[in-house]
């Protein structure tokens, strides 16, 4: 168990929808990170929050935002969802801003239909 | 960033010696050298973390030439439970992103 919580852990939805999907980082991280993964792309870094302000961003589409609250926990909106986006999820969490050890969540799959 | 290079897949047998190879040509001064692990559908794992010669911990050694262009992984008497993706990584500790490459798929064989 990493300590990082990601909900939830399976999401099924329509095109044209818009999720949320959350992340809890492990006690005392500051710094989260979120990752698409999908079977022909790998592993894609979308963006980094340190400390509740944005860190550093990635190929993150336009129509995926994100924000980490004060208590530290996170979340991705995903909105007019297409089939593309069908892929997992994970959640990354560190001490620092920096390239350290980061910690992974299970991930949340997720399934446009 | 600087781009890291691996072979796309290994195959080994239990009880084996697995040596990673990564390449980092344009590696900077303030970069630091990360391995990642990750089985199917699930998060990547810190495995081990350098700047230069030799680190080793419980489950892996990490090797890194004076020139600091490339990085070795290595994994004792690897098993059945090793087989997963393998990510080298490099980069500055406040540089914020994580960039993973395409990994090198180890396949462990009895």
């Amino acid at each position: 168990d990493s300590g990082v919580t990601q909900t939830p852990k399976h999401l099924i939805t329509a095109t044209g929808q818009r999720v949320t999907l959350r992340c809890s980082p492990r006690s005392g991280d500051l710094s989260v990170y979120w990752y698409q993964q999908s079977l022909d792309q790998g592993l894609q870094f979308l963006i980094q929050y340190y400390n509740g302000e944005e860190r550093a961003k990635g190929n993150i589409l336009e129509r995926f935002s994100a924000q980490q609250f004060p208590d530290l926990h996170s979340e991705l909106n995903l909105s007019s969802l297409e089939l593309g986006d069908s892929a997992l999820y994970f959640c990354a969490s560190s001490e620092s801003a920096g390239n350290t050890e980061a910690f992974f969540g299970q991930g949340t799959r997720l399934t446009v239909v | 960033l600087a781009k890291t290079t691996q072979p796309i897949s290994m195959d080994s047998y239990e009880g084996q010696e697995v040596n990673i190879t990564c390449s980092h040509n344009n590696i900077a001064t303030n970069d630091y050298i990360t391995w990642y692990q990750q089985f199917p559908s699930q998060g990547p794992r810190f495995i081990i973390q350098g700047y230069k010669t030799k680190v080793t911990n419980e489950v892996a050694s990490l090797f890194i030439p004076a020139d600091r262009k490339s990085s070795t992984l290595s994994l004792p008497r690897v098993s059945l439970s090793d087989t997963a993706v393998y990510y080298c990584l490099v980069g500055d500790l406040q540089g914020g992103k994580l960039i993973f490459g395409q990994g090198t798929e180890l396949s462990v064989k009895p």
